[in-house]
């Protein structure tokens, strides 16, 4: 099993400013098989990102994901009322399919 | 734009089987594109995956639920299914079935499900 952990819990900043999230994996994955998704409460979770670095359809360009091995990030820049969310980061590189345990991005 | 929806029980009791149904809309259970999969979602906590099925009935499942687990596919229907035999409070959760082909791209609005006598 691979294991994502997802650092930090919770993010508490002010609208406009840059989020950054890590998400660590316990062995090292192919940038090709790591996505990102957003998660508003009561709803389902939005995929945000494919392949470590894909934005998927529709998903704004202040969204960008980076990373290789076992370190990937996802940098939300200017943030906007609509960003505040948790964020899971999930891995496909293996038949056994993890997802990390979240970050909450929160209003300061 | 193919959508999900899932339905069934919102409440099981204990030892019993949990059982929901997830309908496609708009597009076709049978494309070789996709596995159809379930999630699910504890009160508070992250995502953990289920397994999910091909359009052939070929089936993967998480290893820690694999025992209790069956994922059926109803292709005339244009369905597909989630069994979790003897069930606890521990699977109270919320339960999403999702469209993935690797990544999860399509998901249903979730059924919250509540494991009580």
């Amino acid at each position: 099993e691979i294991v994502l952990t997802q650092s930090p819990g919770i993010l508490s900043l002010s609208p406009g400013e840059r989020a950054t999230l890590s998400c660590r994996a316990s062995q090292s994955i192919s940038s090709s098989f790591l996505a990102w998704y957003q998660q508003k409460p009561r709803q389902a979770p939005r995929l945000l990102i494919y392949g470590t670095s894909n934005r998927a359809t529709g998903i704004p360009d202040r969204f960008s994901g980076s990373g290789s091995g076992t370190d990937f990030t996802l940098t939300i820049n200017r943030l906007e009322p609509e960003d505040f969310a948790v964020y899971h980061c999930q891995q496909y590189a293996s038949s056994f399919l993890t997802f990390g345990g979240g970050t909450k991005v929160e209003i300061k | 734009q193919e959508q999900l929806q899932e339905s069934g029980p919102g409440l099981v009791k204990p030892s019993q089987t949990l059982s929901l149904t997830c309908t496609v809309s708009g597009g076709s259970i049978s494309s070789d594109a996709y596995y159809w999969s379930w999630i699910r979602q504890h009160p508070g906590k992250g995502l953990e995956w289920i397994g999910y099925i091909d359009y052939s009935g070929s089936a993967y499942y998480n290893p820690s639920l694999r025992s209790r687990v069956t994922i059926s596919v109803d292709t005339s229907k244009n369905q597909f299914s989630l069994k979790l035999r003897s069930v606890t409070a521990a699977d109270t959760a919320v339960y999403f079935c999702a469209r993935a082909p690797g990544t999860f791209d399509i998901w249903g609005q979730g059924t919250m499900v509540t494991v009580s006598s």
